[in-house]
């Protein structure tokens, strides 16, 4: 079966600008949850959704928003940009929390 | 005092040699997972833990909830189990969703 598609895989964007990602979970999962990479912070938890709702959100400033569609993909938003918000942002989904998780690719966000 | 703390950093290894990867955490859990992150990014999700132990091909993961602490082995290493291993929990805290918390990594390197 098709894993967790993350696109695009590589995107340059310019400070103030905004992106936005997407995740295509696995058929019949509804949990998507995003994470960022970074050298320096390691991995960190940014948000989740469940059934188009947002069940749980990591410390980061509101310009990191997500949604989640009816058929369970899920896109994140970053908006005004800062260098700092270049990494490599993940994409999971389970079934439920109380599953294992299948990762995306990610996304490698490089902010110039 | 980071929530998980992986021990070592970096680990280099003879093919056959066999590994140990330790991982001990603060929070009482309610889950625990491992992870494999090969360059370029893809993770892998090895196995997710909750008590005992669990084996798959060459792997080993167990943990010992009462002393926070688990440990993944590979065993006969290979050059091609070259990548990052991290551990990553579940608070027990979390009553719903999928939040977790990740640990910095071990770096493994198996030299033929």
């Amino acid at each position: 079966k098709a894993g967790v598609t993350q696109t695009p895989r590589y995107l340059i964007k310019t400070r103030g600008q905004q992106v936005t990602l997407s995740c295509s979970p696995i058929s019949g999962h509804r949990s998507v949850s995003w994470y960022q990479q970074t050298p320096g912070q390691g991995l960190q938890f940014l948000f989740e959704y469940f059934s188009e709702t947002q069940r749980n959100k990591g410390n980061f400033p509101g310009r990191f928003s997500g949604r989640q569609f009816s058929n369970s993909r899920s896109e994140m938003n970053v908006s005004t940009l800062e260098l700092g918000d270049s990494a490599l942002y993940l994409c999971a989904s389970s079934l439920t929390s109380n599953y294992g998780y299948t990762f995306g690719s990610g996304t490698r966000l490089t902010v110039v | 005092k980071n929530e998980v703390e992986q021990s070592p950093q970096n680990l280099t290894a003879q093919e056959g040699e066999f590994i140990t990867i330790n991982c001990s955490y603060s929070v009482g859990i309610s889950a625990l997972h491992w992870l494999q992150q090969h360059p370029g990014g893809g993770i892998v999700s090895l196995f997710m833990l909750s008590s005992g132990k669990k084996k798959h091909g060459r792997l080993i993961a167990t943990i010992n909830i009462q002393e926070k602490h688990s440990s993944l082995h590979i065993t006969a290493s290979h050059p091609r189990d070259s990548a990052v291993y991290i551990c990553a929990v579940r608070s027990m805290e979390e009553t719903s969703g999928s939040r977790l918390t990740f640990g910095e990594g071990t770096q493994l390197t198996v030299n033929p």
